[in-house]
């Protein structure tokens, strides 16, 4: 257990649905990350959040929308998803400024139909 | 710009040690970091190099070299929950990003 926790840990969806992923971090941190990891390939960084404002998004389409309340809830809302977009999707967080560790959820896997 | 490249996977015996390399090319880098993955789990934090030497954490030490852009995690006395997918990954300085190599899987074999 990490302090950070994504629910659903399972999500299978067609390519016309909508959905979100949730991600909590009871780590007192500011920092929040959505990362994609597809077999084989390296950990994917999409989008970064710090103490709430986005200010990292690397060249994601825009059917991934991410979304952060507070600094301690971080949402990846889906929709209109590809097949190729199938892949374990992480969240982390850290301490402002990214200075230190990254802690990681244990990620939600995504099957698109 | 970054490339961190890492070995896809390596076998070793139960109570052996295994040395899982790390090469970088990383622009304005300040730091190394080392993550464990079993499958199906989050990734948990292993260690952080920013001085070039070896850090040695129980069964665990990492080494850096900045100079040669190089790093390298030994596990000793491997036991059977060592088998994981190991992630090196490469920080820059000022900056939120950490770019992730593709993971060596470990096996480990009685």
């Amino acid at each position: 257990e990490t302090g950070v926790t994504q629910t659903p840990r399972h999500l299978v969806m067609g390519m016309t649905n909508k959905k979100s992923l949730k991600c909590e971090q009871h780590l007192g941190h500011n920092a929040m990350y959505w990362y994609k990891q597809s077999a084989k390939k390296p950990l994917e960084l999409m989008f970064v959040y710090s103490l709430e404002e986005r200010v990292e998004n690397n060249s994601v389409p825009s059917r991934f929308s991410p979304e952060c309340p507070n600094s301690s809830h971080l949402f990846l809302h889906l929709h209109t998803l590809q097949p190729e977009d199938s892949a374990l999707y992480l969240c982390a967080s850290s301490t402002q400024g990214g200075g230190g560790e990254q802690f990681f959820g244990p990620g939600t896997r995504l099957t698109v139909l | 710009g970054q490339n961190i490249d890492q070995p896809t996977e390596m076998t070793a015996t139960e109570g052996a040690i295994v040395q899982i390399n790390c090469t970088y090319q990383t622009s304005g880098f300040n730091g190394l970091f080392w993550y464990q993955q079993h499958a199906g789990e989050a990734p948990t934090f292993l260690s952080y190099n920013v001085l070039d030497g070896l850090e040695e954490k129980g069964r665990f030490s990492s080494f850096l070299s900045r100079s040669k852009g190089y790093s390298y995690l030994l596990l000793k006395e491997l036991q059977m929950k060592d088998s994981a997918s190991y992630l090196c990954a490469a920080r820059r300085s000022n900056d939120y990003k950490l770019s992730f190599g593709a993971g060596t899987t470990v096996t480990v074999r009685a």
